[in-house]
C-alpha cells in the first residue's frame, strides 16, 4: 500500500504567474483534500475533492481552484500568484467524503513566490 | 464557524518526564472528532491520536492520552515518558461530523525535549 505523495517538493515561482501543485492519494482512497499551512501557523482547508466533485470549500479566492482524476489522484492550481501564497501546501486522502474515516496527509509541497 | 485555540506557542520537557498540551475549541454542533497530530521538521502531519466526541472516554494511544471536557469544550494532550523523538510541532484539530471533512487547525505548539 503506497502513502500519499505529493509533487513537486519545492518550487519558486514569481508574483502573478501560475501553478500546478500534484496530489497522488493512497491507495484505495476516493477523496482528497488540500490545505495551505502559512509558516508558523496551522493548515487552513481550501477544498476537498470526493468522486471528482468538488465537496466543500474553505475561503479562498477562486483563483484556487482543483481537480480530481478518474484514479483519484487531484491537481491545485493557483492563478496570479501573490506573495501572501507562499506557505507549505498539504493534501490529505481519505475514503469517502464525510464521516468517521480517517485522513492521510502528504509530505506538502513548499512554495515560495518572489 | 468552529475555532481551535493552542494558548502554549512553546512547551519544553525533560525526557522521561510528563507533559500536557492544552486545546480548546469553539462549536455549537454536538458530533464532532477531535485530533492532536504531530508534525515533525520532515513536514508531514502524523495523528497521534483521536476522540469522537459522543463517547465519554478518554482515548490513549500508548504513552499519549487525552482529557476530553465536552462541557468546557477543552481537548488536552497527556505525553508521558517524552523520548527525544516527541519534539514537533504539535496541532488540535477539530472536524465536524457532517459535510465535507473539512479540519479546523489550532496555531501550534513546539514541543521540545532536553535530555
Amino acid at each position: 500500500e503506497t502513502g500519499v505523495t505529493q509533487s513537486p517538493t519545492h518550487l519558486i515561482k514569481t508574483r502573478g504567474q501560475q501553478v500546478t501543485l500534484r496530489c497522488s492519494s493512497q491507495s484505495g482512497h476516493n477523496t482528497v483534500s488540500w490545505y495551505q499551512q502559512a509558516l508558523g501557523q496551522g493548515p487552513q482547508f481550501i477544498f476537498q475533492y470526493y468522486r471528482e466533485e468538488e465537496n466543500g470549500r474553505g475561503n479562498f479566492p477562486p483563483r484556487f481552484s482543483g481537480l480530481q482524476f478518474p484514479n483519484y489522484s487531484s491537481e491545485l492550481n493557483v492563478n496570479a500568484l501573490e506573495l501572501d501564497d507562499s506557505a507549505l501546501y498539504l493534501c490529505a486522502s481519505s475514503l469517502g467524503g464525510q464521516g468517521r474515516e480517517e485522513q492521510y496527509f502528504g509530505p506538502g509541497t513548499r512554495l515560495t513566490v518572489t | 464557524a468552529q475555532t481551535v485555540t493552542q494558548s502554549q506557542p512553546e512547551m519544553s520537557v525533560q525526557e522521561a518526564e510528563t507533559v500536557t498540551l492544552s486545546c480548546t475549541y469553539d462549536t455549537s454542533e454536538s458530533d464532532y472528532y477531535l485530533f492532536w497530530y504531530k508534525q515533525p521538521p520532515s513536514r508531514q502531519m502524523i495523528l497521534v491520536i483521536r476522540q469522537e466526541a459522543y463517547k465519554q472516554q478518554n482515548a490513549t494511544e500508548n504513552r499519549f492520552s487525552v482529557n476530553f471536557q465536552k462541557a468546557a469544550k477543552s481537548f488536552s494532550l497527556k505525553i508521558s515518558d517524552s523520548q527525544l523523538g516527541d519534539a514537533a510541532m504539535y496541532f488540535c484539530a477539530y472536524r465536524s461530523e457532517l459535510g465535507a471533512q473539512k479540519l479546523v487547525f489550532g496555531q501550534g505548539t513546539r514541543l521540545t525535549i532536553n535530555p
